[in-house]
């Protein structure tokens, strides 16, 4: 069965650095999305991705944060500076269309430190 | 905006019994619904979903669920758990015209054997 794949599992970087997380949606999905889950705390919305541009963001994707397709499998998440309070899990998923609404696929999540 | 409750935040059930999870959402306009589980090192996988129809709806692993507009309620129902439906459970709102799912907080659930 196909599946959303992310990389790294986990990543451990320090204030001010900047991370990309990867992942790799089912193939014949044409929506992505990045959620975040700081720990004890809700899944949260950051960002949809269709036809090549945000489609919808959250307050909590600013400035800082970039996404992007850089080929026709990989969709990546950028953190430009990374602050401590970006320390979360961050789960990227995809969804297929065909008229209406579809569920969204979940990666694994990568865990995301910030020393 | 949009917002799920789920009032549930940790379940602990014996094996065979009854299971009702809570959730409700604040939107006044048209949603698609959804149950989402993760087992213990697993990611979100999706449990059942509702986006119109008949109200009572089925999922994998004996799950069901029931769309109450009325009670903007969408709980979470299975008969007779398993130790192996120990995982933390998330309901999960769309609205109509927008992309995102809005998640609840979710619900740990350990059935013991």
């Amino acid at each position: 069965e196909p599946e959303v794949t992310q990389t790294p599992s986990h990543q451990v970087t320090q204030m001010g650095q900047e991370v990309i997380l990867r992942c790799v949606p089912i193939s014949n999905h044409l929506y992505f999305y990045w959620y975040r889950q700081i720990l004890g705390q809700k899944v949260e919305f950051l960002v949809s991705f269709y036809n090549n541009e945000i489609s919808e963001k959250s307050e909590i994707f600013d400035d800082q944060f970039s996404v992007e397709r850089p080929d026709g499998s990989n969709f990546t998440l950028k953190i430009r500076s990374t602050k401590l309070e970006d320390s979360a899990m961050y789960f990227c998923a995809s969804r297929e269309t065909q008229g209406g609404y579809n569920e969204q696929f979940f990666g694994p999540g990568t865990r995301l430190t910030v020393l | 905006a949009q917002s799920v409750s789920q009032h549930n935040h940790h379940v602990i059930l014996s094996e065979a019994a009854s299971l009702e999870l809570g959730c409700n959402y604040s939107y006044g306009g048209t949603v698609n619904l959804f149950w989402y589980v993760q087992y213990p090192g697993q990611h979100l996988q999706l449990l059942l979903k509702y986006f119109s129809g008949d109200p009572l709806v089925k999922g994998i692993k004996g799950f069901e669920a029931e769309f109450i507009k009325s009670k903007f309620s969408f709980n979470l129902r299975k008969p007779s758990v398993q130790w192996s439906d120990t995982a933390e459970y998330f309901c999960a709102v769309n609205a109509a015209g927008f992309q995102k799912l809005v998640f609840g907080t979710g619900t740990r659930l350990l059935v013991s054997p």
